[in-house]
């Protein structure tokens, strides 16, 4: 249970386009999601907090008009990186809070790999 | 404010070997939550363990063993034997007792060696 898929696994773009990515929890509902970006052999950073039916909360220095989240259904957010420059290659990942399963807490995606060229 | 330190940024052993990776946290809260993730080269992070703050009790699962001591803020992880495919990325994490923040630690990269 608390199974959390992220879609696409893996995407290349070119520079100045968009590039949506979505986080769904299949098996619960998730009213808070997380997104993380991770630089290569770096920690995970908390880009935004997620929250349905409002808008997100962004962490300090991320830009929230590049960044676009949408959480418009209780097992569905996305994050759309708008006008994506090859900076913004990066590895993003999702997580939704789980009120069930062993691992009571936070459950992951398996992450996307953004490639801008 | 809460952090997680983990010290060791890469580690190397041989197949068989022995390994603890250790993890060091700070937090005002009394009610918060420890995790340990694992995550291989494909990328995704995989839940190793969680561990509230009210539990001090040693875990152990298989090969993999955690020392929760409060008294020392860690929270540690030992490999019993390692395999070739524990050679990953560990990441150890600490969570606000409402979910509402969780903080990573830098990681520790794992390399077994066969």
């Amino acid at each position: 249970g608390a199974v959390v898929s992220q879609h696409p696994s893996w995407v290349i773009c070119k520079s100045g386009t968009s590039v949506k990515i979505e986080c769904r929890s299949l098996d619960f509902q998730a009213t808070t999601m997380f997104w993380y970006r991770q630089f290569p052999k770096q920690s995970l950073m908390l880009m935004a907090t997620s929250n349905e039916g409002s808008k997100a909360t962004y962490e300090q220095g991320v830009e929230k008009d590049k960044f676009l989240i949408n959480h418009a259904s209780l097992t569905l957010s996305t994050l759309t990186v708008t006008s994506a420059h090859p900076e913004d290659s990066s590895f993003y990942i999702c997580s939704a809070l789980a009120d069930r399963g062993h691992n009571y807490g936070y459950t992951f995606g398996s992450g996307t790999r953004l490639t801008v060229v | 404010a809460q952090k997680v330190t983990q010290a060791q940024t890469e580690i190397s052993v041989v197949e068989k070997e022995d390994v603890t990776l250790d993890c060091v946290y700070e937090t005002r809260d009394t009610t918060y939550y420890l995790f340990w993730y694992k995550q291989p080269p494909s990328g995704e992070l995989v839940f190793l363990i969680r561990r509230n703050s009210f539990d001090e009790q040693n875990e152990i699962s298989g090969r993999y063993s955690w020392n929760f001591q409060k008294s020392t803020s860690s929270f540690n992880f030992t490999i019993t034997a390692s395999q070739v495919v524990d050679s990953a990325v560990y990441f150890c994490a600490l969570s606000e007792y409402n979910f509402n923040k969780f903080y990573f630690g830098s990681g520790t990269k794992l390399n077994v060696k066969p």
